[in-house]
């Protein structure tokens, strides 16, 4: 069935590394993805998008990686601060009438001082 | 700040209860859908509005409802509560076809 799941539950990092948080989806004809942070008691705040034409899109201290021959994405997070400890959510949007978007069960980033 | 909102941001209702949703988005967003967040998991896809029509429905019975405004709010309506009903609700609005972004939340107990 169409699903995006996560590879990695928990991924816990020290300040200042790098991080990555990986995603599989299993839809090939999801022409959207998203990436989207929760913070505990909040609802999911945007990170950055990308389209299926794409395999890399940049934003300020992230990147997203597409990779559509494995239907893998990835989240990159530079130099990660403690502001960044969250649970972190791969989203694909189904190309059919509506734009639905389909969630993992997310990753939770945790950033040790 | 997404300019979406929700109210109430949290609510108490018993079994068989019926319970009203309100989310409010940004002048222009002509989409939008509700979610259902179970404790630990991702968001699930309840339904979506399109100019006030209902534009797609997720694996939800049919007790769950919604309505959306001309003045860029809508209603997400539940008959009938049950105790698996406990959730955070999410709405989240756009422009369509591009990014939704999501309010607060309504976290709803049913007792």
């Amino acid at each position: 069935g169409e699903s995006v799941g996560l590879h990695l539950p928990t991924l816990s990092v020290q300040e200042g590394d790098n991080s990555i948080i990986n995603c599989a989806y299993s839809n090939s004809a999801s022409d959207y993805f998203i990436w989207y942070k929760q913070e505990s008691g909040k609802g999911p705040q945007f990170i950055i998008d990308i389209r299926s034409n794409m395999d890399k899109r940049q934003g300020q201290r992230v990147t997203v990686l597409l990779n559509k021959t494995v239907k893998h994405l990835s989240l990159q997070i530079a130099a990660t601060q403690p502001g960044d400890s969250a649970v972190y959510f791969c989203a694909e949007r189904q190309t059919d009438s509506s734009y639905k978007l389909i969630f993992g069960s997310g990753t939770r980033l945790l950033v040790r001082p | 700040e997404t300019g979406v909102t929700q109210s109430p941001t949290h609510l108490i209702k018993t079994r068989g209860q019926q319970v009203t949703l309100r989310c409010s988005s940004q002048s222009g967003h002509n989409t939008v859908s509700w979610y259902q967040q179970a404790l630990g998991q991702g968001p699930q896809f309840i339904f979506q509005y399109y100019r006030e029509e209902e534009n797609g429905r997720g694996n939800f019975p049919p007790r769950f409802s919604g309505l959306q405004f001309p003045n860029y709010s809508s209603e997400l309506n539940v008959n009938a509560l049950e105790l698996d009903d406990s959730a955070l609700y999410l709405c989240a609005s756009g422009r369509a076809p591009d990014t939704q972004y999501f309010g607060p939340g309504t976290r709803l107990t049913v007792l």
